[in-house]
């Protein structure tokens, strides 16, 4: 089925850098979703965008919504230990009940 | 408040046998959505309903079925079952479909 375009794949970084991911998509999307999913859990959302342009932040996380409405980053500063899991975005056209459309993942590891 | 709850969480099933598994959302949620989760095909929409009403549907087998009963809660069966249908299967609510999803902890179904 169709997925985002989302990188990296995977990322080994030290603790306390700064990490950074994005996803691109050849539709446009209205809502731009950010998921984190730990082993054998759901994904557990962290930001949603809603509008082309805005910049939001939770914590240590900033996700930003493509002015094309076709890409959207996540940014996590001064990462830690549980940091580690796998990120998703995801996207939405906003109708009442569409579906999300997932991107491959991130999987970030953090060397302590 | 409570979160999304699916049950059970591992299931293991025969080739060929049925299978149903149960979801309850965030009260006050009446959005429901279905995906399936797999290593080789990442997470990919099943179904969504709203108010006991099918609203989407993803690109799957008429084997996978769902249902929604009058208090939001949700089913999703799958008839036949098929070794490939081995994946986690992952509910997620909404108050209307439209503002994120918020998603349950899945249910590992394994087919041998």
């Amino acid at each position: 089925g169709q997925q985002l375009n989302q990188s990296p794949q995977s990322m080994f970084i030290q603790e306390g850098e700064d990490v950074s991911m994005n996803c691109t998509s050849s539709s446009i999307f209205n809502t731009w979703l950010w998921y984190k999913q730990d082993p054998g859990e759901g994904p557990v959302l962290l930001i949603a965008l809603y509008k082309a342009g805005e910049l939001t932040s939770n914590g240590r996380l900033t996700a930003q919504f493509g002015i094309t409405r076709k890409d959207s980053f996540l940014n996590i500063s001064a990462s830690i230990p549980s940091d580690v899991g796998i990120y998703f975005c995801a996207g939405q056209l906003g109708n009442a009940g569409n579906m999300l459309t997932f991107g491959g993942g991130t999987r970030l590891m953090v060397k302590p | 408040k409570a979160g999304v709850t699916q049950t059970p969480r591992y299931l293991i099933k025969t080739r060929g046998q049925q299978v149903t598994l149960s979801c309850s959302p965030i009260s006050g949620h009446r959005s429901v959505s279905w995906y399936q989760q797999t290593p080789g095909q990442g997470l990919q929409f099943l179904f969504e309903y709203f108010s006991e009403t099918q609203r989407n549907k993803g690109n799957f087998p008429g084997r996978f079925s769902g249902r929604q009963f009058s208090n939001s809660r949700s089913e999703m069966n799958v008839s036949t079952l098929e070794l490939g249908d081995s994946a986690l299967y992952l509910c997620a609510s909404s108050l209307d479909g439209t503002y994120g999803y918020t998603f349950g902890s899945g249910t590992r179904l394994t087919v041998v």
